[in-house]
């Protein structure tokens, strides 16, 4: 049981550089969602998608891009890394349901200087 | 008014002991409700769903009070495993059949021997 798994775990990057995070998930979830989480701040959405082909934006999308080819991956791409990106990011799934719990996985920590 | 608030804490308490932590939310259409657990530097973990008659999962007690819009969650007989910030969800199902998720900043809970 992978449940959602996240690719890499840690990344360095520095200022003007791209990446892209990958997040996969194997329980046919139709939610998927791209969160930031800094001290201090909380949990805050970044992008999400509720279906193949779908992306909306979430709180604080500047400077990420994301794409949902296929159901159960979603990417998040940074275009030109920016120190403020530092952080670490959680992708999380769902049911369609409305009492359906977020799942998680396991982070990518990404620092960029 | 902040739509989803928890007490930061840390909360200090000894081994055995009962704590409770309350969570607000501001939207009285707040459908679904969820307590998560964050160990430091880890991802989010389900912890329970919080349904409208209360529910208890082991020493865990989870209760709804929409009336006054906060939900709760009560540990019994508090372990040093139990040490981790508590997270609180909110879901507001939308017009347009997408779910709204908000999430509280967390409470810090320290269990010492």
């Amino acid at each position: 049981n992978a449940g959602v798994t996240q690719t890499p775990k840690f990344r360095v990057l520095k200022t003007g550089q791209s990446m892209t995070l990958l997040c996969a998930q194997d329980m046919n979830h139709e939610y998927m969602y791209w969160y930031r989480q800094d001290p201090g701040m909380g949990l805050r959405l970044i992008h999400y998608s509720v279906g193949e082909g779908t992306t909306a934006k979430g709180e604080v999308p500047d400077g990420y891009n994301v794409s949902r080819l296929k159901k159960q991956n979603f990417l998040l791409g940074l275009e030109s890394a920016a120190p403020s990106q530092t952080s670490v990011y959680f992708c999380a799934s769902r049911r369609q349901d409305y009492n359906s719990p977020l799942h998680f996985g396991n982070g990518t920590r990404l620092t960029v200087t | 008014r902040k739509e989803v608030e928890q007490d930061p804490g840390p909360f200090n308490v000894p081994e055995g002991a009962t704590v409770a932590f309350n969570c607000t939310y501001s939207n009285s259409a707040s459908q679904s409700f969820f307590w998560y657990r964050q160990d430091c530097r880890k991802e989010p973990k389900l912890l329970m769903s919080v349904y409208s008659s209360g529910n208890e999962d082991g020493r865990f007690t989870a209760q709804l009070n929409r009336a006054s819009q906060y939900i709760s969650l009560l540990i019994r007989d508090s372990k040093l495993s139990d040490s981790a910030t508590y997270l609180c969800v909110v879901l507001q199902h939308g017009n347009s059949g997408y779910s709204t998720l908000t999430f509280g900043k967390g409470t810090m809970l320290l269990v010492s021997p």
